[in-house]
């Protein structure tokens, strides 16, 4: 079958890093999304990844190995904006995603 | 602004009743899809839309149904016999079977029973 797996809920401090782990298992592999999503707001997209290797974008970078089935969201310099849930989405052979429970991500001052 | 519109924010249903949700975009996106978001749960898809007058199942389609008569709009009608319909509904579009193209979502629409 297929599976999305990342823990449910993180807490991190205002300034630090934050390393958020994804390891999925899909029918076929045709990359790996990560979003951000605010409490009843819609998810914003973050990243995609598709080769292996780091991807950055300013605070945020995204790692994916395809041999492990396993992703990273790296969130550095924290802000309390940062505090959301981040979910990653695995993009099967299909070209449907499919989506981890996501991560709730708690940020203190 | 292009974007996906998404109304009403909130709706009631009551027993028995067929509700609609509305779903409008203006991205010229060919793709269309319908999930629903429990919590600790990750989207579930409903629907979804490759082109305009075709649509296919998803993973919970039952109690549910669809219509794509405008590349622009994906209405989806939550009928009686989906028998746990209290989610957040989030409606989202893309160009299809691009595989870096990313799904923009809409605003949602949270509904609840009476």
């Amino acid at each position: 079958g297929q599976n999305i797996d990342q823990p449910t809920e993180m807490t991190a401090t205002e300034g630090a890093i934050v390393q958020i782990n994804c390891t999925y298992q899909t029918s076929g592999f045709n990359g790996l999304f990560w979003y951000q999503q605010h409490a009843g707001e819609a998810p914003t997209f973050l990243s995609y990844n598709v080769l292996d290797g780091l991807e950055e974008k300013g605070r945020f970078s995204s790692f994916l190995s395809r041999s492990k089935g396993y992703s990273y969201l790296l969130l550095k310099e924290l802000q309390m904006k940062d505090s959301a849930s981040y979910l990653c989405a695995a993009q099967d052979s299909n070209y449907q995603l499919i989506w981890g429970a996501g991560t709730k991500l708690i940020i203190k001052p | 602004d292009g974007g996906i519109t998404q109304s009403p924010k909130y709706l009631f249903r009551k027993e028995g009743q067929n509700v609609t949700l509305s779903c409008e975009q203006n991205l010229n996106h060919d793709a269309m899809y319908w999930y629903r978001q429990d919590p600790g749960q990750g989207l579930r898809l409903i629907y979804y839309s490759q082109i305009v007058n075709d649509f296919q199942k998803g993973d919970i389609a039952e109690g549910y149904s669809v219509s794509r008569e405008k590349k622009e709009s994906f209405p989806l009608t939550v009928t009686s016999a989906q028998k746990n319909p209290t989610a957040f509904y989030l409606c989202a579009s893309s160009i299809p079977d691009r595989g870096s193209q990313p799904q923009h979502f809409g605003d949602g629409t949270r509904l609840s029973i009476l």
